[in-house]
This record gives C-alpha cells, sequence and structure tokens, in this order.
C-alpha cells in the first residue's frame, strides 16, 4: 500500500541554521507530493507541492524536489527563523478508484531557538 | 470570512453524549473531507465527499457518522465515543478529488472524551 516516512523529530535548530527534513514513499502510480506545515493550535496548511518527477515546490524560503528515482521528497531551508517553528507533514496523493487518495506521514517537529 | 471553518474549536464530551462538528469552506469547493489527528500518528483520512456524495468510508466505526448537505457545509455527528476517539479532527476542502488538487485544512475540533 502507500506509504510516507518521515524523520522522527523533535528537530532542534539554531536561528539561521540550515533545515533538512528526509520524506520518502512508497506509491503505486504517479503521486503529488506534499509538505503541509502545522502551527500550534492551528490546522495544516499547505507549504508546498510537486505534482511530477524532478518538479520543484518552493514557498517562503522552503524547497523541495520529487525525486522518482530515490522515491524522496525532502524538505529544505537555507536559514530558518523562530516563526518556522512548527509540526511539518509530508504527504502524497494517489487516484484511487476514481478519487483521490491522501497518505500523511507522522509529521516532524522543528523547534527554532533565537 | 474566508477559507475553511470549524466549529466548535473545543469539544468535552461524555461517552453517552450526542454533539456534532461543524466544518463550512467558503471557497467554492466540490470536495469535502474529516480527517483524525492523534498524537504520534499519521493523519487518518475518515470520509470524503464530492459533490455532496460520500466517495469514501475509510472503515470507520459506525459512531461517526458523516453528513454533507451542501458542497459549502459538512458535518460530523457523534454519539456514544470512546475514550480513544479523543483527538484533533480536521476538516478540508479541494476543488475537486483530481490528485493535483490543493486540500485546504480548517483549524479542527479539539474533542476530548471522557
Amino acid at each position: 500500500g502507500d506509504s510516507v516516512t518521515q524523520m522522527e523529530g523533535p528537530v532542534t535548530l539554531s536561528e539561521e541554521a540550515c533545515l533538512t527534513i528526509n520524506c520518502t514513499y512508497t506509491a503505486t502510480g504517479y503521486p503529488s507530493l506534499f509538505w503541509y506545515v502545522q502551527y500550534p493550535g492551528e490546522g495544516l496548511q499547505l507549504l508546498l507541492k510537486a505534482t511530477k518527477a524532478d518538479d520543484k515546490g518552493s514557498n517562503k524560503g522552503f524547497e523541495a524536489t520529487y525525486r522518482k528515482e530515490t522515491t524522496s521528497f525532502h524538505l529544505e531551508k537555507g536559514s530558518v527563523q523562530v516563526s518556522d517553528s512548527a509540526v511539518y507533514f509530508c504527504a502524497l496523493r494517489v487516484e484511487r478508484g476514481g478519487y483521490q487518495k491522501v497518505t500523511f506521514g507522522t509529521g516532524t517537529k522543528l523547534q527554532v531557538i533565537p | 470570512e474566508t477559507g475553511v471553518t470549524q466549529t466548535p474549536r473545543h469539544l468535552v464530551m461524555g461517552m453517552t453524549n450526542k454533539k456534532s462538528l461543524k466544518c463550512e469552506q467558503h471557497l467554492g469547493h466540490n470536495a469535502m473531507y474529516w480527517y483524525k489527528q492523534s498524537a504520534k500518528k499519521p493523519l487518518e483520512l475518515m470520509f470524503v465527499y464530492s459533490l455532496e456524495e460520500r466517495v469514501e468510508n475509510n472503515s470507520v466505526p459506525s459512531r461517526f457518522s458523516p453528513e454533507c448537505p451542501n458542497s459549502s457545509h459538512l458535518f460530523l455527528h457523534l454519539h456514544t465515543l470512546q475514550p480513544e476517539d479523543s483527538a484533533l479532527y480536521l476538516c478540508a476542502s479541494s476543488q475537486g478529488t483530481f490528485h493535483t488538487d490543493t486540500q485546504y485544512f480548517g483549524p479542527g475540533t479539539r474533542l476530548t472524551v471522557l
């Protein structure tokens, strides 16, 4: 079946450090890949997405490249800020029987300290 | 009001109570979803509605009963819940059910079952 594996957190970084959160997936077919962010007390917000191999999604300084050969979609940011502290979810969507099936990872908590 | 809204934001109920969660989307979308978010577990898709018809029910216990009276509103009726049903319940919507369609999430309802 479809699955998403994320690195376990929490990840603690100092402000302006580089961030990488690993995400790998297993799916049959051609999924779209997403990163969502959840700030404390809020729902999930779409951070970025990529819908086909070699696409790069980017938003707010975050980037992720859809790597079909390694089935990965790692999230990166060159310089994190305290305001980036949140939980990050990797997800895939694929068509199943005429509708989209969504599979999320367990989430990675990021803590950025000043 | 814009986006996806959910009410109430917090709910405490006993195992014999009956309550309902409400979700409303102001985005003109045609598909709506209920998810359950438990601590340290991936988001679990519970129900999918497309054009007000249920298209997916991921083996959810019958004590959860969804209702989608129109494309803007989605309810989750709760009765005789168990303590293990305590979680954050997230509603989402998307334009369609194609795998590239972005889902927009509400802030969630934090449910505690005593």
